[in-house]
């Protein structure tokens, strides 16, 4: 079957780095997004990685192993308006997006 | 970016009505929707997927006579909550993905819909 990995829940300091990990096992592979969903809105677009290794964007950084079924976004300088879900979404063979139940991150000051 | 508009924002509806909720893409050709639900504090569900002029596919466990989607143009998908119950108090999200099979899949959502079912 199809499976995205990542963790439920995660906390970290306001200033500080946070990694939120995410594994998958697909039938296939086109890509892995990253999405972030504050409480009660739509998810907003973050990263899209299909080639292996670091994508930087601003604060952001999303990084993939494709042989390792293995991502991570990376979130520097943390703010508190980066309290939010993260969601890792893979694409299959079939170019269908395959979900992550998300990682609720709690900013702490 | 492209734009994905979605209406109504929340919608409160007495238990047996229907509420129908719309879903456009304002600056884009989008050939295939997807109708997400989420319950407070869980993560995104796929309902349905709908390709322009054809029927929906339904995830196992929802229901297509309850849950109507149409997708008549490639501008404008409607879903439907027929006989509206309390237990289908969520908040319902579209999204849509322009060009054919074969691009990268990226999504872009709607503001997403609060249904609340008295």
């Amino acid at each position: 079957g199809q499976n995205i990995d990542q963790p439920t829940e995660m906390t970290a300091t306001e200033g500080a780095i946070v990694q939120i990990n995410c594994t998958y096992q697909t039938s296939g592979f086109n890509g892995l997004f990253w999405y972030q969903q504050h409480a009660g809105e739509a998810p907003t677009f973050l990263s899209y990685n299909v080639l292996d290794g670091l994508e930087e964007k601003g604060r952001f950084s999303s990084f993939l192993s494709r042989s390792k079924g293995y991502s991570y976004l990376l979130l520097k300088e943390l703010q508190m308006k980066d309290s939010a879900s993260y969601l890792c979404a893979v694409v299959d063979s079939n170019y269908q997006l395959i979900w992550g139940a998300g990682t609720k991150l709690i900013i702490k000051p | 970016g492209a734009v994905v508009s979605q209406h109504p924002s929340w919608v409160i509806c007495k238990s047996g009505t229907s509420v129908k909720i719309e879903c456009r893409s304002l600056d884009f050709q989008a050939t295939t929707m997807f109708w997400y639900r989420q319950f407070p504090k869980q993560s995104l569900m796929l309902m349905a997927t709908s390709n322009e002029g054809s029927k929906a596919t339904y995830e196992q466990g929802v229901e297509k006579d309850k849950f109507l989607i149409n997708h008549a143009s490639l501008t404008l998908s409607t879903l439907t909550v027929t006989s509206a119950h309390p237990e289908d108090s969520s908040f319902y999200i579209c999204s849509a993905r322009a060009g054919d099979m074969g691009d990268t899949g990226e999504l872009f959502f709607g503001e997403g819909s609060r249904l609340t079912v008295l």
